[in-house]
């Protein structure tokens, strides 16, 4: 199975500055298809998770341009430019190049 | 709009079965690969089954194979999960989350709590 670790797993931030959260798989992410499957997804809390970023770098439909993926291979990260008020809640990184899916431990982003 | 709603959740004695369900709607279901994702209380994300659009292709974590059945019914817009044997450590919200061509998680249900104790 594929682990994967993220780190922090907690991350007090002030309000307008940046955070940044590292994921790194126990193997490569590509696919034999030459696509990485990498996504992250927001948990606010009381809330089904959300997704931001697919495939490394993608921000979905409505997400914020203050939330950025890049990585490759096995290391991979997410970043939020200017953290506001509603980006407090879980982060997670998620793999979907092999089964089984597997999801980081989550990094809970607070605000100081 | 993409909806997805759970059902069927609720308190079962350990050995017991409990049978979910997930409503699709917005988009045409037998299109999308299906998943069921679990969060047990103050835990994490927890991928447990999915299924191919046809419904052909399965698989399981190893948590639940053996015990739990992943299934579709595309003229229902309809996705299930048959519970059995249920134990303690599986007491957990269970979400339905559709599948995007990118292999991404991109709607999930606002899940349904299963609570399996005596």
């Amino acid at each position: 199975d594929i682990v994967m670790t993220q780190t922090p797993l907690s991350s007090p931030v002030t309000l307008g500055q940046p955070a940044s959260i590292s994921c790194r798989s126990s193997q490569s992410l590509v696919h034999s298809d030459g696509n990485t499957y990498l996504s992250w997804l927001q948990q606010r809390p009381g809330q089904p998770p959300r997704l931001l970023i697919y495939k490394i770098s993608n921000r979905f439909s409505g997400v914020p341009d203050r939330f950025s993926g890049s990585g490759a291979g096995t290391d991979f990260t997410l970043k939020i430019s200017r953290v506001e008020a509603e980006d407090v809640g879980v982060y997670y990184c998620t793999q979907a190049t092999q089964f089984p899916r597997t999801f980081g431990q989550g990094t809970k982003v607070e605000i100081k | 709009e993409v909806q997805l709603v759970e059902s069927g959740g609720g308190l079962v004695q350990p050995g017991g079965s409990l049978r979910l369900s997930c409503a699709a709607s917005g988009f045409t279901f037998s299109s999308y690969e299906m998943n069921w994702v679990r969060q047990a209380p103050g835990k994490g994300l927890e991928w447990i089954a999915y299924i191919s659009r046809s419904g052909s292709t399965i698989y399981y974590a190893d948590s639940v194979k053996g015990r739990f059945t992943i299934s579709r019914d595309n003229a229902k817009n309809s996705l299930y999960l048959q519970m059995n044997s249920l134990r303690a450590e599986d007491t957990a919200v269970y979400y339905c989350a559709r599948l995007s061509e990118a292999r991404a998680y991109d709607y999930w249900g606002q899940g349904t709590l299963v609570i399996v104790s005596s």
